[in-house]
């Protein structure tokens, strides 16, 4: 067990739909970092926040976003979803950025 | 930008064979390395890093891996596998001074047959 929560485990939905992961990182973790796990691109790193402010940016789409809040939970939005959304998605948490702790992930599937 | 390439999708071995998963990567600026590994249905896990000092790093589960910088490599060893140790495995990087988020390679998945 890394410390590292999500929910839900999984998420069936519809296409056009819109969802939200939740993740609580470890405690005293200021840091969060979001990736896609999929066959197609395999493990891609999205967004990350640190104490509630956005730091770096990566393959993620326009329809995405994220933000962290005070207690340091993060969320990921994901919006007008496609077929091709359907992937794990993981949150990771971090002191100093170098050594990250992986949650068991969200499994999305978009119908 | 950064790569990292895993030059074997599968590797299949008998237990207690050595075991080596190859790890290459291309960078125009110094990086740090990782190698984490993923048990079905499970999140990742930190197996080993190189931030910085000796090139060869030992890890969990008898698990070592060698920087070789003048190859760009950072292959992963182990003497004597274990069925256990069936999992796929992910070899990444992040640069020095970034914000740490990290970039991974497609993933070797090693299956230890008995």
């Amino acid at each position: 067990d890394s410390g590292v929560t999500q929910t839900p485990k999984h998420l069936i939905t519809a296409t056009g739909q819109r969802v939200t992961l939740r993740c609580s990182p470890r405690s005293g973790d200021l840091s969060v970092y979001w990736y896609q796990q999929s066959l197609d691109q395999g493990l891609q790193f999205l967004i990350q926040y640190y104490n509630g402010e956005e730091r770096a940016k990566g393959n993620i789409l326009e329809r995405f976003s994220a933000q962290q809040f005070p207690d340091l939970h993060s969320e990921l939005n994901l919006s007008s979803l496609e077929l091709g959304d359907s992937a794990l998605y993981f949150c990771a948490s971090s002191v100093v950025g170098y050594e990250q702790f992986f949650g068991p992930g969200t499994r999305l599937t978009v119908l | 930008a950064q790569s990292v390439t895993q030059l074997d999708s599968q590797v299949p071995v008998f237990e207690e064979a050595p075991v080596e998963l190859r790890c290459n990567y291309s960078s125009s600026v110094s990086v740090y390395l990782f190698w984490y590994v993923q048990y079905p249905n499970q999140g990742l896990q930190l197996l080993l890093k190189y931030l910085s000092g000796s090139t060869l790093v030992k890890g969990i589960n008898g698990f070592e891996a060698e920087f070789n910088k003048s190859q760009t490599s950072f292959h992963l060893r182990k003497p004597s596998v274990h069925i256990s140790d069936t999992a796929e495995y992910f070899c990444a990087v992040t640069p020095r001074g970034s914000q740490g988020n990290l970039i991974f390679g497609k993933g070797t998945k090693l299956s230890v047959k008995p």
